[in-house]
């Protein structure tokens, strides 16, 4: 089946640092694969996308490229803001509507 | 467009009673989801339709949970009787066949 493995967290990095968020994959087709993003006490929000391999999915100054040969999807940005706390989610979505969520990586910026 | 609502935002309830979740999609979106959030176990999809229809209810816990879309605005989550177990986040999310999926801002449920 479908699943989603992200790196455990909490993640704590100071202001301008920079951030990996590590995501792998397993999947029988070809999903598309995304990053979502969750602020405390709001639903989650779709943060990039990417829908084939060696896609690069960019926003707000956040990256993921599609690597099928590592069946990843690592998030990156260069400086990080203390706006940027959250809780962040990678998932997949196969043939199907549904998406597979992995289990989330908080991350803490401080100033 | 005033997004995915949910209602309530809070529920606390004591365990055995009846509880009802809301949920009315964005205008247009033929595809809704319901998903459960906690701690231990994420994010999970519970059931999701398509133009009112269930198309997936397996990742409906028990014969405790039900949920129905009577129509392409309103879907409703039901938990009855209620268990301190099903305390979570509840989402509802749409979407339609071309973009993201939305989500609403969650129903917070506590069963003392």
């Amino acid at each position: 089946g479908n699943s989603v493995t992200q790196m455990e967290g909490p993640v704590t990095l100071s202001e301008e640092a920079f951030l990996t968020i590590n995501c792998t994959y397993t999947a029988t087709g070809y999903p598309s694969l995304f990053w979502y993003v969750q602020y405390p006490g709001e639903g989650l929000q779709l943060l990039l996308k990417a829908t084939k391999a060696d896609d690069k999915g960019s926003n707000k100054g956040f990256e993921a490229t599609y690597r099928k040969e590592t069946t990843s999807f690592h998030l990156e940005k260069g400086s990080v803001q203390v706006s940027d706390s959250a809780v962040y989610f990678c998932a997949l979505r196969d043939s199907g509507y549904a998406l597979n969520f992995g289990k989330g990586t908080s991350l803490l910026v401080t100033p | 467009d005033a997004g995915v609502i949910q209602s309530p935002r809070h529920e606390v309830t004591e365990m055995g009673q009846e509880v009802t979740l809301r949920c009315k999609p964005i205008s247009g979106h033929d595809y809704l989801f319901w998903y459960r959030q906690t701690m231990m176990r994420g994010l999970e999809l519970l059931i999701y339709f398509n133009n009112n229809v269930p198309i997936d209810d397996s990742g409906m816990p028990e014969d405790r949970f039900s949920a129905k879309m009577p129509n392409a605005s309103f879907s409703t989550l039901k938990i009855q009787p209620s268990e301190p177990r099903d305390s979570a986040v509840y989402f509802c999310a749409s979407s339609n066949q071309e973009s993201e999926q939305f989500f609403g801002p969650g129903t917070r449920l506590t069963v003392l």
